[in-house]
């Protein structure tokens, strides 16, 4: 099956920092990805959608110079949180999507755990 | 607006049998997911329903009725390890998936 993976898996940063996430799609081509942000005990909530080589649709209330996407190549996503803060501590999911007949299916990534110092 | 609706919290025990239901309005309907995630980990994918009627995957069966706006995830032979949360998502008019909040599943033994 379609194999998405994230690095690093967790990570523990000071405030003020700024952090790098990688997807990385290793079977199949991704021709959008998509990133989620998730807080404990609550649902997935979609940050932005990204295609191959243009620019990321972030979803309402997401700052998009806070939170900066570059979808490079088609098996490759980073996710940048700049100048972090506390409030950014959140288990942040990476998902990818190749066309499959009629629908999209998202194969998510095992998740980046942020915590913010 | 766009809404999902499913129940925040379930419980069943070992050996038994479960639905958990999904009631859906969105704008357009592309199809309808269901994934399972245990604490701290993230979703994996169970089912997809685009046409009316049941898809039957092993001890999962998933059901999706178009016109009432209306799915459910029925397991059987509930195991310990099934103890998770699980979501319904929608794929709207966009293929953008709209997430209900997932329901936590307990299961006592």
């Amino acid at each position: 099956g379609a194999v998405v993976s994230q690095h690093p898996s967790w990570v523990i940063c000071k405030s003020g920092t700024s952090v790098k996430i990688e997807c990385r799609s290793l079977d199949f081509q991704a021709t959008t990805m998509f990133w989620y942000r998730q807080f404990p005990k609550q649902s997935l909530m979609l940050m932005a959608t990204s295609n191959e080589g243009s620019k990321a649709t972030y979803e309402q209330g997401v700052e998009k110079d806070k939170f900066l996407i570059n979808h490079a190549s088609l098996t490759l996503s980073t996710l940048t949180v700049t100048s972090a803060h506390p409030e950014d501590s959140s288990f942040y999911i990476c998902s990818a999507s190749e066309v499959a007949g009629d629908y999209n299916e998202q194969f998510f990534g095992p998740g980046t755990r942020l915590t913010v110092l | 607006g766009q809404n999902i609706d499913q129940p925040t919290e379930m419980t069943a025990t070992e050996g038994a049998i479960v639905q958990i239901n999904c009631t859906y309005q969105t704008s357009g309907f592309n199809g309808l997911f269901w994934y399972q995630q245990h604490a701290g980990e993230a979703p994996t994918f169970l089912s997809y329903n685009v046409l009316d009627g049941l898809e039957e995957k092993g001890r999962f069966s998933s059901f999706l009725s178009r016109s009432k706006g209306y799915s459910y995830l029925l397991l059987k032979e509930l195991q310990m390890k099934d103890s998770a949360s699980y979501l319904c998502a929608v794929s709207d008019s966009n293929y953008q998936l709209i997430w209900g909040a997932g329901t936590k599943l307990i299961i006592k033994p």
